[in-house]
């Protein structure tokens, strides 16, 4: 079965400081996985997605096929970056989304 | 463009009614997604509409329904409404053209049930 695990609920760390949230997944089959972000008070957005290679807002995300994992990055947190971050995979073929459980970043001034 | 809109946005129901929930995609979109939010389960996708068949179906019971219209806009119907049904129900559209299936998402309707 397809699941999708972030291990974090809450991270929280300091302006300026490197972030990382973690994402891991479990699928049999070719994997599409991206990073949804809800702000306060503002509807689900994406984020990335693994297929573009982009960095959106200085966040980066690096598919690790063996390592079954697909890690959110920034080298400098702002506070702005304060929201609920989720990792999403996509059935292949579908338009289904089976999302992790979420991680709440909080950045301290 | 507009984006997603979900009707209603706040929703009281007691168990054993049933209940409509309505979503309007972007325009030009013709995939519609449901997804059912909370907090102990998290976001579970519940179905998906394209070209107003269902192509898709989550883990849910089969009090769970929905349909989609010509014009793309879709509604899912809940019956037989149970506690646990409370939840954040979240719609999301895609265009599924030019090799674009970014799913957009609406603001969600909050459904309690008493």
């Amino acid at each position: 079965a397809q699941r999708v695990t972030q291990p974090e609920k809450l991270l929280s760390v300091f302006k300026g400081a490197p972030v990382e949230l973690k994402c891991n997944y479990s699928y049999s089959g070719s994997p599409e996985l991206f990073w949804y972000v809800q702000y306060s008070r503002q509807r689900l957005q994406l984020l990335l997605r693994h297929i573009s290679r982009e960095s959106i807002k200085g966040f980066t995300a690096d598919l690790n096929k063996g390592e079954t994992s697909f890690h959110l990055k920034k080298p400098f947190a702002q506070e702005e970056d304060s929201a609920m971050y989720y990792c999403a995979l996509r059935i292949q073929g579908a338009q289904k989304l089976v999302f992790g459980q979420g991680t709440r970043l909080t950045i301290n001034p | 463009k507009a984006g997603v809109t979900q009707t209603p946005r706040y929703l009281i129901k007691t168990r054993g009614q049933q209940v409509t929930l309505s979503c309007s995609p972007i325009s030009g979109h013709r995939s519609v997604s449901w997804y059912q939010q909370t907090p102990g389960q998290g976001l579970q996708f519940l179905f998906e509409y394209f070209s107003e068949t269902q192509r898709n179906k989550g883990n849910f019971p089969g009090r769970f329904s929905g349909r989609q219209f010509s014009n793309s806009r879709s509604e899912m119907n809940v019956s037989t409404l149970e506690l646990g049904d409370s939840a954040l129900y979240l719609c999301a559209s895609s265009p599924l053209q030019g090799g674009t299936d970014t799913q957009y998402f609406g603001p969600g309707t909050r459904l309690t049930v008493l």
